[in-house]
């Protein structure tokens, strides 16, 4: 099993430009989760799902949208990056709480 | 809501040497509790998880944890590390209910010299 996959690794954008981070797993989780790192403050909840066509608010959501189509997808969306979302970006799923399996992240730069 | 609180944010110690990355976690209803350790320019790897049952839970790599519900603690233990062991470890929590918001620390940062 391949886990959860995250792309790209790597990503450096422009400051008022859009992306969208792709997540894939094929554990058949229902639940999915997507953090940023930052230095000093571990993982912040950015946005999360509970199952296909259900996701909510985490604790920094301004200026990140999701969607949950299908249960193995869940992509982040940057509407407008900010040299402030600069980050690692961090997916996980997991099966109802029970313990989350991660991505290796996407580092992001906004310049 | 839960949050987790991380007492430490570096601890250096030398290669055999015991070692306790301490946390606690607040929360008004029943918790899971999770360590994660994540080496550098990598993901999070699950070192252990409580659900439930027996308090001293063992995980991989020769740690383990003790669930202390009435001090709300989660104490991370190694009784020899080893230089590979140098990582930054994560506690994080989510409320048994729901199980969908998993809240972490902000790291404690493991330093393993000779």
């Amino acid at each position: 099993n391949a886990g959860v996959t995250q792309t790209p690794k790597f990503q450096v954008l422009k400051t008022g430009q859009s992306m969208t981070l792709q997540c894939a797993q094929d554990m058949n989780h229902e639940y999915m989760s997507w953090y940023r790192q930052d230095p000093g403050m571990g993982l912040r909840l950015i946005h999360y799902s509970v199952g296909a066509g259900i996701t909510d608010q985490g604790e920094v959501p301004n200026g990140y949208n999701v969607s949950r189509s299908t249960t193995e997808d869940f992509p982040l969306r940057l509407l407008s990056a900010a040299p402030s979302q600069t980050s690692v970006y961090f997916c996980a799923s997991s099966l109802r709480g029970f313990g989350y399996t991660f991505g290796s992240g996407t580092r992001l730069t906004v310049v | 809501a839960q949050s987790v609180t991380q007492l430490d944010s570096q601890v250096p110690v030398f290669e055999e040497a015991p070692v306790e990355l301490r946390c606690n976690y607040s929360s008004s209803v029943s918790v899971y509790l999770f360590w994660y350790v994540q080496y550098p320019n990598q993901g999070l790897q699950l070192l252990l998880k409580y659900l439930s049952g027996s308090t001293l839970v063992k995980g991989i790599n020769g740690f383990e944890a003790e669930f202390n519900k009435s001090q709300t603690s989660f104490h991370l233990r190694k009784p020899s590390v080893h230089i590979s062991d140098t990582a930054e470890y994560f506690c994080a929590a989510v409320n048994t209910g729901t199980a969908s918001k998993l809240t972490f620390g902000t790291g404690t940062r493991l330093q393993v010299t000779l």
